[in-house]
This record gives structure tokens, C-alpha cells and sequence, in this order.
């Protein structure tokens, strides 16, 4: 059975770091097609993806805020981090991290997700 | 910031059959990657609903998908209650290095 967990803080001052960790069970991120990403929900708001991390280290970014995000794994803790700078009021939202799917490093599907945590950016 | 456009709101009485539109282009739905579906309700994480023409074990048939060029859909038959909920469509996108996008989201109103 595949779960995942988010934690972190949750609540950051504007123009800080933020760090989320997800920690997983039930799969392992050294199997060829595994992947983690995460997406984050603005309250009221739609889906919007972040960061994913494949199995054989491949990364790939949101766009339009590919220069404030950093995504590593931790094989041997079956964990993956991301983190995000220079965080804004806008960036509040419920973060998710999720499993993926697939068979390469590109497409595939998000089966499996935390409940996420939500993060508040306020002074 | 989605690239994937869908309807705002869909309804429909107890029985009927819905369908979801999701309009994208040809560097995401318009590619051989598949197109997913999920369903989120209230105060809870997205639940996947269809990958690609595919459900997972324990969605029921009521609900499926299509694909045609650059759009998408997702059918509700026999709409239940508890069917209301946010629905997501999410698919691949080729271009700048490659990246995921989900839809705007429609929320599914049974009357």
C-alpha cells in the first residue's frame, strides 16, 4: 500500500525559504517509472503542479516557477524534499506531494496522494 | 496559470449523464500522453478517477474518458450524489523541457 505524508511549516514570513518534506512508504524511488511530485491548491482555487523527481534522478519544473524551486530525494529515507524562495502571500496554499507513475521520465499519472499541509505566508 | 481549459460549473439531475470538456493544445493533449482524471471533494486530496481510457481499481464504470486532437472529456452516467465534487483533468506538456498542467477545474453539481 503506497502512502504519503507531507511536513512542514505552516507558516512563513514573505521572502523566506520554504521546505516541504514527503515521506513515502510502499514503493521505492530507486524502481525504474517511480516518481514524486508536488502540486499545491491556493484555498478555493485549482490544482496547480510544481516539481516531480524520477527515478533515475531526473527533474523536471514548473515554468513559471522553475527559478525558486529546488526538488532532491533521499532514496535510502524514501523521501523527497522541495524547496521553494523567496515565498509571497500568494504562495499560500495546501501543498501536496504525490506518487507518479509511469514508464519514463516524462507523462505518466499522479495515483497516490498525501493529505497535505497547508502553508500560510504571512508577516 | 493552467493551460487546460474546462467548464467552471456542470449539473445534472440523479441519473443523467454529464461530460466534462478540457481544452489544451498540441504540445499537451495533443501528444500521445495520456489524459487523467481526478476527483476531489470537499477538505480532501484529489482522488484518481480515469488515466487515460483506464479507471483504477474501485472507480466505477459510471465514469470514463476520451481523448480527440486537443481536448478531452470525461463522462458521468448515471450521476449520484455523490458525484458532486471538483473535477481535474491533468496531462503532460512537451514544450520547455517538459513539464505537468492540470485543468481550470468544474465543479459537478447534482440538482
Amino acid at each position: 500500500q503506497i502512502t504519503l505524508k507531507e511536513s512542514g511549516p505552516t507558516l512563513v514570513k514573505p521572502t523566506q525559504t520554504l521546505t516541504l518534506t514527503c515521506t513515502f512508504s510502499g514503493f521505492s524511488l530507486s524502481t525504474s517509472g517511480a516518481g514524486v511530485g508536488w502540486i499545491r491548491q491556493p484555498p478555493g482555487k485549482a490544482l496547480e503542479w510544481l516539481a516531480v523527481i524520477y527515478w533515475n534522478g531526473d527533474k523536471r519544473h514548473n515554468p513559471s516557477l522553475k527559478t525558486r524551486l529546488t526538488i532532491t530525494k533521499d532514496t535510502s529515507k524514501n523521501q523527497v524534499v522541495l524547496t521553494m524562495t523567496n515565498m509571497d502571500p500568494v504562495d499560500t496554499a495546501t501543498y501536496y506531494c504525490a506518487h507518479r507513475r509511469g514508464s519514463a521520465s516524462s507523462g505518466g499519472t499522479f495515483d497516490f496522494w498525501g493529505q497535505g499541509t497547508m502553508v500560510t505566508v504571512s508577516s | 496559470q493552467s493551460v487546460l481549459t474546462q467548464p467552471p460549473s456542470v449539473s445534472g439531475a440523479p441519473g443523467q449523464r454529464v461530460t466534462i470538456s478540457c481544452t489544451g493544445s498540441s504540445s499537451n493533449i495533443g501528444t500521445d500522453y495520456t489524459v487523467q482524471w481526478y476527483q476531489q471533494l470537499p477538505g480532501t486530496p484529489p482522488k484518481l478517477l480515469v488515466y487515460g481510457s483506464d479507471r483504477p481499481s474501485g472507480v466505477p464504470d459510471r465514469f470514463s474518458g476520451t481523448k480527440s486532437g486537443t481536448s478531452a472529456s470525461l463522462a458521468i452516467t448515471g450521476l449520484q450524489a455523490e458525484d458532486e465534487a471538483d473535477y481535474y483533468c491533468q496531462s503532460y506538456d512537451t514544450s520547455l523541457s517538459g513539464h505537468y498542467v492540470f485543468g481550470t477545474g468544474t465543479k459537478v453539481t447534482v440538482l
